[in-house]
């Protein structure tokens, strides 16, 4: 059971938008960036959003990110078939001694 | 530009200790707060993340499997080495190693990954 929770699955048409959520806690998301990650079949998984909103460059402006307390969202718009993949929330824990927490991840699907 | 490339065993027998190397370019583990870190992802399954080692030879481990891990690095080579002690079939993953960015505290770059089963 992963320690961020994200839904299992999203779908939605072409064209359309789509968030994802991540719900964690104060020792995570409430005091700590968070980044998303983009993981295509088969492929290493590839840095989408870091510091809660910003966009590495190369990543185009439909993929965003915002974080309210200790949730946070990543929202697609314009979606197009090429962005059916896995994704990943991500943070620190300072729980105990700090360490990296990932989402269970979330599958979505362009129907 | 950074790139990074895990190698070690395919095939590991349950009980053994799996050494995993990461080989990196595009950037130094002796730059200030840099890191390099290791996580897996069992087959059909979500990431964990492994451990860190930072720059400075700081260290960190996830809770669940601090026992069983250790996490060096040789700045001469450019590699990070992670150990998994006590192998178990629940080990079959494929692991990944990734840069941590200094400044925005995330993993920006990772290897293309590398499949480790454990079977007898």
């Amino acid at each position: 059971q992963s320690v961020l929770t994200q839904p299992p699955s999203v779908s939605a048409a072409p064209g359309q938008k789509v968030t994802i959520s991540c719900s964690g806690s104060s020792s995570n998301i409430g005091n700590n960036y968070v980044s998303w990650y983009q993981q295509l079949p088969g492929t290493a998984p590839k840095l989408l959003i870091y510091e809660n909103n910003k966009r590495p460059s190369g990543i185009p402006d439909r993929f965003s990110g915002s974080k309210s307390g200790t949730s946070a969202t990543l929202g697609i718009t314009g979606l197009q078939t090429g962005d059916e993949a896995d994704y990943y929330c991500g943070t620190w824990d300072s729980s105990l001694s700090a360490y990296w927490v990932f989402g269970g991840g979330t599958k979505l699907t362009v129907l | 530009q950074i790139t990074l490339k895990e190698s070690g065993p395919t095939l590991v027998k349950p009980t053994q200790t799996l050494t995993l190397t990461c080989t990196f370019s595009g950037f130094s583990l002796s730059t200030s707060g840099v890191g390099v870190g290791w996580i897996r992802q069992p087959p059909g399954k979500a990431l964990e993340w492994l451990a860190l080692i930072y720059w400075n030879d700081d260290k960190r481990y996830s809770p669940s499997l601090k026992s069983r891990l250790t996490i060096t690095k040789d700045t001469s080579k450019n590699q990070v080495v992670l150990t998994m002690t006590n192998m178990d079939p629940v080990d079959t993953a494929t692991y990944y190693c990734a840069h941590r960015h200094g400044g925005s505290s995330t993993f920006d770059y990772w290897g293309q990954g590398t499949l480790v089963t454990v079977s007898s």
